[in-house]
């Protein structure tokens, strides 16, 4: 697609239940982030992907949350047994490679609210 | 946290006038990049600043870069109610150069 691809939109949940986020980069682009961002606050990182593999998960907040992805392309987050605090918007990024690509593309986001 | 902090956290102005947003970080970067997101969803990305430039532009857009203060700001010249938006540097440190890190943001009003 033309640009970075998320869905659902947004998702309602009940607590304790598991919910799968998607995101399908920009095609291409190697390089895929999940950053989350609470309600008036600013970006914080979860997993960056290079490929399939992720050099960098440093970012994810407890064992709950996982990511992967497969193919180079589309990747998913799951976040298992959700709780009230992971209500926020999940937004998910890419960019291409080299030096020459260093910015990121952003899908417009998963805002998921966990009640 | 290696965030960095941006201020001011809010700023209004009026149609016409300039906005400056200031940036701070805590350790040495390979570049800072500034981006703007409109109604809390997707970010777009707005310039560029490598460690060894000073100055740069684009349009409306000036970015400044100080490497011996690690700060930084954009200004806005000029400004529409369109530039209405929460405007985020952020910044990829040496040695994590994958990895951007945002700044808290800087909420612009412009007015009418």
């Amino acid at each position: 697609g033309a640009g970075v691809s998320q869905s659902p939109s947004n998702k309602v949940t009940e607590k304790g239940k598991d919910v799968e986020l998607r995101c399908d980069p920009i095609s291409g682009h190697t390089a895929l982030y999940w950053y989350r961002q609470s309600l008036g606050q600013g970006l914080e990182f979860l997993i960056y992907f290079q490929g399939n593999s992720a050099p960098d998960k440093s970012g994810l907040p407890s064992d709950r949350f996982s990511a992967e992805r497969t193919g180079g392309s589309v990747s998913t987050l799951t976040i298992q047994r959700t709780q009230q605090e992971d209500s926020a918007v999940y937004l998910c990024a890419s960019r291409g490679q080299g030096s020459a690509n260093e910015k990121l593309f952003f899908g417009s986001g998963t805002q998921l609210s966990v009640l | 946290s290696q965030q960095g902090e941006e201020d001011p956290q809010a700023l209004s102005i009026q149609e016409g006038e300039n906005a400056t947003m200031n940036c701070s970080y805590k350790t040495s970067i390979n570049n800072l990049q500034w981006y703007r997101q409109n109604s809390g969803r997707g970010l777009v990305h707005l310039i560029l600043i490598r460690s060894n430039e000073r100055e740069k532009h684009s349009g409306r857009l000036r970015v400044t870069l100080d490497t011996s203060k690690k700060s930084s700001s954009l200004l806005i010249t000029a400004s529409r109610a369109a530039d209405t938006a929460s405007y985020f540097c952020a910044t990829a440190y040496t040695g994590t150069a994958s990895k951007l890190t945002f700044g808290t943001g800087t909420r612009l009003q412009v007015t009418l």
